[in-house]
């Protein structure tokens, strides 16, 4: 079965610090593809980065890049010098080639301290 | 290009009541997905339509959900009749192609409704 898995609920973080969150994720399927998404309080979901199973190098979109450990089956999201506006929830996704669906995770509650 | 577009924003009504919900998804994109969020949890599918052919409501309660997307452009989510239970958060997605490996979902603001 597929399976996402946070395994932090919640994190404080000091504004410009760098933030780490965990997740791992579990599949046969040897193509899928893992994403992260962003949930400010307003509500809306807003796509991060993207990361594929077979890509040679971690994906980076601006401060957010993606430390992909395939063997470990981790695609922790990296936020570079964080702001206040990044305050949200984060929620890791997965889809494999065999499943379109989104399978999510439980999101971690990203909180920066200024 | 304009995003996502849901109404209504927010949606308070009484139960045993009907409810509907209506989503333009991005221009060109072909597949279209209703996700129901509750708190503290991530979105959960309801239907996914490619074009207007639903291929994907394993997950909706029939029994009072329904959903259209007649021109294969924008589509509605009804509840009739809503339960206290209903309450949440009511996404709409869409992507280029069928949701995958690499065509990410953008979504709409969501339509927060409130059950009493």
């Amino acid at each position: 079965a597929q399976k996402i898995t946070q395994t932090q609920p919640g994190m404080f973080v000091q504004e410009k610090e760098a933030v780490t969150l965990d997740c791992t994720y579990d599949t046969s399927d040897p193509s899928y593809g893992l994403f992260w998404y962003k949930q400010p309080s307003s509500g809306e979901m807003i796509f991060l980065i993207y990361q594929g199973s077979y890509d040679q190098q971690n994906a980076t979109e601006g401060r957010y890049s993606l430390n992909f450990q395939k063997a470990r089956k981790s695609a922790n999201l990296v936020i570079s010098a964080s702001q206040l506006g990044d305050s949200a929830m984060y929620f890791c996704a997965m889809s494999a080639d065999s499943n379109y669906q989104l399978i999510w995770g439980a999101g971690t509650k990203l909180i920066i301290k200024p | 290009e304009a995003g996502v577009v849901q109404s209504p924003r927010y949606k308070i009504i009484e139960k045993k009541q009907p409810v509907a919900f209506w989503c333009n998804p991005i221009s060109g994109h072909n597949t279209l997905y209703w996700y129901r969020q509750n708190l503290g949890q991530g979105p959960e599918l309801l239907i996914r339509y490619e074009n207007e052919e639903a291929v994907d409501d394993s997950q909706l309660p029939k029994d009072r959900f329904s959903a259209e997307r007649l021109k294969g452009v924008d589509s509605t989510l009804k509840i009739q009749p809503a339960e206290l239970g209903d309450s949440a958060v009511y996404l709409c997605a869409s992507s280029l192609v069928r949701g995958g490996n690499n065509s990410p979902l953008h979504f709409g603001n969501g339509t927060r409704l409130t059950v009493t």
